[in-house]
């Protein structure tokens, strides 16, 4: 069964420092999200992305982010000068549709400490 | 914004028992999702079910749509469904909005 594969699984760095995550999507997929889960908390929606551009946005992707889909397999998250809250696990989904009625299947994450 | 609400938000269990959790949602959805979180921290897609029912090995699960309601069932379970199960549906746009969860603790 097809499945968001996303590496690396656990990733330490310090703070001000550039990360990438990244994420390979189903293959036939066309939409793309990052979600973020802070320890012991809700799942976060962090960005949408389709056909190259960003979709939509949570007041939680600020200018330290950006998204990018670099070839015709990967998909990132970049995150420029970490800062310590940005420790968290970090979800890559995606969905062969867009909008309100299609399923989005989440990858196992990447969690990122920041110290 | 929409509201997920589920419960309850914390359940022990001993193993072999059943259980049932439940997600209420503020407003009409079109897409539904149970997940369950292992310990781990993986988030695993366990059912999509905007509305009726589903049924996949122990665990089944119904939407009654127009009642904002979904029921998350687990029969007969075993240690290793212990985790966090959450609920998300998608409000406007492609925006999956999370519950808070229920964490299970199935005790052998």
């Amino acid at each position: 069964e097809p499945e968001v594969t996303q590496t690396p699984s656990h990733q330490v760095t310090q703070m001000g420092q550039e990360v990438i995550l990244r994420c390979v999507p189903i293959s036939n997929h066309l939409y793309f999200y990052w979600y973020r889960q802070i320890l012991g908390q809700k799942v976060e929606f962090l960005v949408s992305f389709y056909n190259n551009e960003i979709s939509e946005k949570s007041e939680i992707f600020d200018d330290q982010f950006s998204v990018e889909r670099p070839d015709g397999s990967n998909f990132t998250l970049k995150i420029r000068s970490t800062k310590l809250e940005d420790s968290a696990m970090y979800f890559c989904a995606s969905s062969d549709r867009g909008g309100r009625g299609y399923e989005q299947y989440f990858g196992p994450g990447t969690r990122l400490t920041v110290t | 914004g929409i509201q997920v609400e589920q419960s309850p938000p914390d359940l022990i269990l001993q193993e072999g028992a059943n259980s049932t959790l439940r997600c209420n949602f503020s407003d009409s959805v079109n897409n539904l999702q149970w997940f369950h979180q292992n310990p781990w921290g993986q988030l695993i897609n366990l059912f999509y079910i905007p509305s009726g029912t589903k049924q996949n090995g122990r665990l089944s699960a119904t939407t009654v749509a127009t009642e904002r309601y979904s029921l998350l069932y687990i029969s007969s379970s075993q240690t290793t469904d212990s985790g966090v199960y959450f609920c998300a549906v998608v409000e406007y746009g492609n925006k999956l909005v999370f519950g808070a969860g229920t964490i299970l603790r199935v005790k052998s």
